[in-house]
């Protein structure tokens, strides 16, 4: 069955960097996409962005532009996004899901809260 | 970024009948933004119910289905059941950036 397993909680200082991996089991990690999408706190959903496995190719929500990186490590099938310069209004929980002719964000990741605070 | 736009809040009574919409400021939606619908209850993750407008996933309950909608997306769910007290969002895209609305709480009362 298919499974997407996400790092745990992070809590961050304002200016530094977090990076969040997804790890996808059950299926062949190459087929589909995997986007990122943050929800803050009583907040609605926000697109990050996606990742392609097969070729790495990304794509970013403007917003998100210069502070964020998607990148996948196929040997491990596992993405990661990392986000950089963070605020405090990026404290949020971030998943991940699965995309793509026959999959649809059909599976989520579990979401990782990531904080950030002085 | 194109905004979104989706009713913040809707109350139907169990057994009714409600119409959700999400409408995008570009303009009219169409089937080539790829409406997606999705469910999310408290502390949970979201749960995909309509993708490409009008089609279902295995676990989509037959009571909803998705559609366009003078100019809009929509999804209306018919014989409403207190289980799906939850909040909606729709979301669309723009050549491949999504972009997702504000979404509708729904209330079954």
């Amino acid at each position: 069955q298919v499974h997407l397993v996400q790092s745990g909680a992070e809590v961050k200082k304002p200016g530094a960097s977090v990076k969040v991996s997804c790890e996808a089991s059950g299926y062949t990690f190459t087929t589909y996409y995997l986007h990122w999408v943050r929800q803050a706190p009583g907040q609605g959903l926000e697109w990050v962005g996606l990742v392609i496995p097969k070729s790495g190719f990304t794509m970013y929500a403007e917003r998100f532009q210069g502070r964020v990186t998607m990148t996948r490590e196929t040997s491990t099938s596992t993405v990661y996004m990392e986000l950089s310069s963070l605020r405090s209004d990026d404290t949020a929980v971030y998943y991940c899901a699965r995309d793509g002719t026959g999959a649809h964000f059909d599976y989520w990741g579990q979401g990782t809260l990531v904080t950030v605070s002085s | 970024q194109a905004v979104v736009t989706q009713e913040p809040s809707l109350t139907v009574s169990p057994g009714g009948t409600v119409t959700l919409t999400c409408g995008s400021s570009t303009g009219a939606v169409t089937s080539g933004h790829y409406p997606f619908w999705f469910q999310q209850k408290p502390g949970q993750a979201p749960k995909t119910l309509i993708y490409d407008t009008n089609n279902k996933h295995p676990w989509t309950p037959a009571r909803f289905s998705g559609s366009l909608l003078g100019g809009k997306a929509a999804l209306t769910l018919s014989g409403a059941q207190p289980g799906d007290e939850a909040e909606y969002f729709c979301m669309f895209s723009y050549s491949g950036v999504r972009v997702f609305g504000g979404g509708t709480k729904l209330t079954v009362l």
